[in-house]
């Protein structure tokens, strides 16, 4: 069935350093891709979307790039903060089952 | 704008107990969801509306879990009885339509001892 698998954590890195991290999807159709963000005692919010081939969505200095080829969603920063610590999750909806699907998370730590 | 509401907050029960939610979405939202997501894991969807139909309850374990949503507006989730695996955070979204953005409430934390 449909689903997304993302990057296992926790992922701690440094203040200013490069993030990548991976999601990748298995879809029927033409999925759209999410990218959502759980701030510490804060809801989910999303962060960005993309909803067909190469499609950049960007938020924040966040983006990432909806690959049919690679059935990927990756999300990168090119330099973190600390407040950029948070749970991302991967999402996804599809065509004619909008049901909205989610990875089981990403916990980033920010250190200074 | 008003952003999804939900109560209470947090919530302690004794297994074999019921417990209620309750959500308020953001006015005008026709698609409403209830999540629950286990400590360590992604929200996992129980139940979606649109309106104040049922669009998928597939995930929604209704020997024991119930929801409705009257009127189109604010919805609960029942839970009767609890049991010990049931704790976790219940989260509702809403959006202004099946497939839009879904905004999320703060969530309710339960925990069944």
């Amino acid at each position: 069935g449909d689903s997304v698998t993302q990057m296992e954590g926790p992922v701690t890195l440094s203040e200013e350093a490069f993030l990548t991290i991976n999601c990748t999807y298995t879809a029927t159709g033409y999925p759209s891709l999410f990218w959502y963000v759980q701030y510490p005692g804060e809801g989910l919010q999303l962060l960005l979307k993309a909803t067909k081939a190469d499609d950049k969505g960007s938020n924040k200095g966040f983006e990432a790039t909806y690959r049919k080829e690679t059935t990927s969603f990756h999300l990168e920063k090119g330099s973190v903060q600390v407040s950029d610590s948070a749970v991302y999750f991967c999402a996804y909806t599809n065509f004619g089952n909008e049901k909205l699907t989610f990875g089981t998370g990403t916990r980033l730590t920010i250190i200074p | 704008e008003a952003g999804v509401a939900q109560s209470p907050r947090y919530k302690i029960i004794e297994k074999r107990q019921s417990v209620a939610f309750w959500c308020n979405p953001i006015s005008g939202h026709a698609t409403l969801y209830w999540y629950q997501q286990i400590l360590g894991q992604g929200p996992k969807l129980l139940i979606q509306f649109q309106n104040n139909g049922v669009v998928d309850d597939s995930q929604l374990p209704k020997d024991r879990f119930s929801a409705e949503r009257l009127k189109g507006v604010d919805s609960t989730l029942k839970i009767q009885p609890a049991k010990l695996e049931d704790s976790a955070v219940y989260l509702c979204a809403s959006s202004l339509k099946t497939g839009a953005e879904a905004f999320f409430g703060q969530g309710t934390r339960l925990t069944v001892v």
